[in-house]
């Protein structure tokens, strides 16, 4: 079956460093890939999305290259701030099913 | 607000109780999906509607648990006889059809037994 694995945390860094957070899959077919963005006492908020394959998604100065070869598509931005500390999630969603499949999600701190 | 809105945001129950949850998706959204969240772990799905009909649900739906989606709109999601194990973030997410692939979720209902 489907299936996304992350890099575990928590990841601890200081302002203005240099983030990446791994994910890899496993899927049949060509799936759509996403990162959500978890902050505390709150729901899920799309970050960004990869509809096919070498697609890069970006928003707020993250990234994330969908790569079929290695089966990843990796989060990353230059320079991270005290107000992107959140749980992060990998998931995707193949082209047959309706449903998403979700990672279990990175805890991100990012330190002043 | 225009989001997806969930209730209540939290509830305590004791075990053996029954609990429902509502989920109001974003108004033109016609799919509409339950996943359940515990502590450290991403959501897992639950059930999927489009429209009224509930069209997939997932093992983790025993049979204590019921979705319904009458009219299209909102959602319920019941659980008959709590138990400790169903303590966990009850999420609810919709999309539109016609936007592919991006669901939108709820800022979710805490369920905690005791």
């Amino acid at each position: 079956g489907n299936s996304v694995t992350q890099m575990e945390g928590p990841v601890t860094l200081s302002e203005e460093a240099f983030l990446t957070i791994n994910c890899t899959y496993t899927a049949t077919g060509y799936p759509s890939l996403f990162w959500y963005v978890q902050y505390p006492g709150e729901g899920l908020q799309l970050l960004l999305k990869a509809t096919k394959a070498d697609d890069k998604g970006s928003n707020k100065g993250f990234e994330a290259t969908y790569r079929k070869e290695t089966t990843s598509f990796h989060l990353e931005k230059g320079s991270v701030q005290v107000s992107d500390s959140a749980v992060y999630f990998c998931a995707l969603r193949d082209n047959y099913g309706q449903n998403f499949v979700f990672g279990p999600g990175t805890r991100l701190s990012v330190l002043p | 607000d225009t989001g997806v809105s969930q209730n209540p945001r939290h509830k305590i129950t004791k075990r053996g109780q029954n609990v429902t949850f509502r989920c109001d998706p974003i108004s033109e959204h016609n799919r509409l999906y339950w996943y359940r969240q515990t502590l450290g772990q991403g959501p897992e799905f639950l059930t999927y509607f489009q429209n009224e009909a509930q069209l997939e649900k997932s093992r983790l739906l025993s049979d204590r648990f019921s979705a319904e989606r009458p009219k299209g709109s909102f959602s319920t999601l019941e659980i008959q006889r709590t138990e400790q194990g169903d303590s966990a973030m009850y999420l609810c997410a919709s999309s539109f059809s016609g936007e592919k692939n991006t669901i939108y979720f709820g800022e979710g209902s805490w369920l905690t037994v005791v």
